[in-house]
């Protein structure tokens, strides 16, 4: 069974200018979170889909960042306009609606600004 | 005062030897309990639960004292496989993971 896959595994864009990060959840894992760590800090929650509504996005930094999942399958992370301090490791994660504790985590996306 | 502190190391131990780690969270409404390992650039893994009974996995003996929101991590017999960052994890009753810093853990041959 394929794990929680993400893309792309590491980007390198300059300031201001925007990336799309996508995360394909285990099959049939209506929940999808977002997470990111950036250098020194520990990992942060973002936010958590069930099926395609966002649940909770306490965690999004500020309106430069933008979640979806469309259809409630994969979902994609953008970051519009990119700044210095969105560098870092974002993880997404994935569970059944059911066990919340069984958590699977992508390889995480590495994005380094600029 | 952060949701999950744990001490961040590095805990530098020569194989063999036992390891514990400690964690202390604020939310006292916090309903499930993890230990994460992370390799170097890798992505988290789930080590084990933490039950208030206590479990225990091989080497891997983990503990939960919800009275004091404390919870442990035991490693005996270290294995320089051990060498990693270990991350307590809470997690919260919207099933909202908060995770600690993490604990820097080098095995020394």
């Amino acid at each position: 069974e394929a794990g929680v896959t993400q893309f792309p595994s590491h980007s390198v864009i300059e300031k201001g200018q925007t990336v799309t990060l996508r995360c394909d959840p285990i099959s049939g894992h209506d929940n999808l979170y977002w997470y990111r760590r950036v250098m020194g800090k520990e990992i942060k929650f973002l936010l958590h889909f069930v099926k395609e509504s966002k649940q909770d996005e306490s965690g999004m930094p500020n309106n430069r960042f933008l979640a979806e999942r469309t259809g409630g399958t994969y979902s994609t992370l953008k970051v519009q306009p990119a700044e210095l301090e969105d560098s870092g490791v974002y993880f997404c994660a994935s569970s059944q609606v059911w066990a919340p504790n069984t958590i699977y985590f992508g390889e995480g996306s590495w994005l380094t600004v600029v | 005062r952060k949701e999950v502190e744990q001490d961040p190391g590095p805990f530098n131990v020569p194989e063999g030897a036992t390891v514990a780690f400690n964690c202390t969270y604020s939310n006292s409404a916090s309903q499930s309990f993890f230990w994460y390992r992370q390799d170097c650039r890798k992505e988290p893994k789930l080590l084990m639960s933490v039950y208030s009974s206590g479990n225990e996995d091989g080497r891997f003996t983990a503990q939960l004292n919800r009275a004091s929101q404390y919870i442990s991590l035991l490693i005996r017999d270290s294995k320089l496989s051990d060498s990693a960052t270990y991350l307590c994890v809470v997690m919260n009753r919207d099933d909202k993971i908060i995770f600690g810093k993490g604990t820097r853990l080098h095995i020394l041959p």
